[in-house]
């Protein structure tokens, strides 16, 4: 399947602190998307980077991808307690796949 | 912003109950979705739909479960008989391409079977 897998499973940091999750899937894709959940609550997309594409942007999020490891990171810089949430990313093919997720904390 | 809608947000039912999860999508999407998460796990996908008919279909998705979009609107996931392994979030997800958008997903809605 085109699961991706997130590494590490739980993530605690410091409010300013950078955390740092990382993602690896198993096909080629065309494309690789992150995910945040608040508990309880619905998905929400974040980022999709493009297989031709190896960084981007999107305010304090950095993501990464690698297509040779079949790797991808996603880095949110300056952490704040709102950014409290479980983060997924997902490979398309024709559904979106969603790996076991990163539970971040980040303490005030 | 257009959103993906979900109702009810929370329904209790009895084992063997049928129920009946309700989604309006966003307007202009062509690909709908519905995903399950029991509490603490991971998002499964149960089944995809397009041009009105179901484009894939997962394993957990069997004759109990059933997708219907009745009109122009409405995006219905209904099972007939409730399981107590049933009990879940149910999310609705569409978009507006195949393979290259991102999903837009509603909020949810809780199942308990008791």
């Amino acid at each position: 399947s085109q699961q991706g897998e997130e590494d590490p499973q739980a993530l605690s940091i410091q409010e300013g602190e950078n955390a740092t999750m990382n993602c690896s899937y198993k096909t080629s894709i065309n494309n690789l998307q992150w995910y945040r959940q608040n508990s309880g609550r619905g998905l929400v997309h974040l980022i999709l980077i493009r297989s031709n594409e190896r960084e981007k942007h999107s305010g304090r999020l950095r993501v990464t991808l690698d297509t040779s490891k079949k790797s991808s990171s996603l880095l949110i810089t300056a952490s704040r307690a709102a950014d409290t949430a479980s983060y997924f990313c997902a490979t398309p093919v024709d559904k979106l796949i969603f790996g076991t997720g990163t539970r971040l904390q980040v303490f005030p | 912003e257009p959103e993906v809608t979900q109702t009810p947000s929370h329904q209790v039912t009895q084992m063997g109950q049928e129920v009946i999860l309700r989604c309006v999508p966003i307007s202009n999407h062509l690909y709908f979705y519905w995903y399950r998460q029991i509490l603490g796990q991971k998002v499964e996908f149960l089944v995809s739909f397009y041009n009105n008919e179901i484009s894939e279909k997962s394993e957990i998705f069997d004759d109990q479960f059933s997708v219907e979009r009745p009109d122009g609107s409405n995006f219905t996931l209904k099972i007939r008989s409730t399981k107590l392994e049933d009990s879940a979030m149910y999310f609705c997800a569409s978009a507006g391409q195949l393979n290259t958008g991102e999903l837009f997903f509603g909020e949810g809605s809780r199942l308990t079977v008791l």
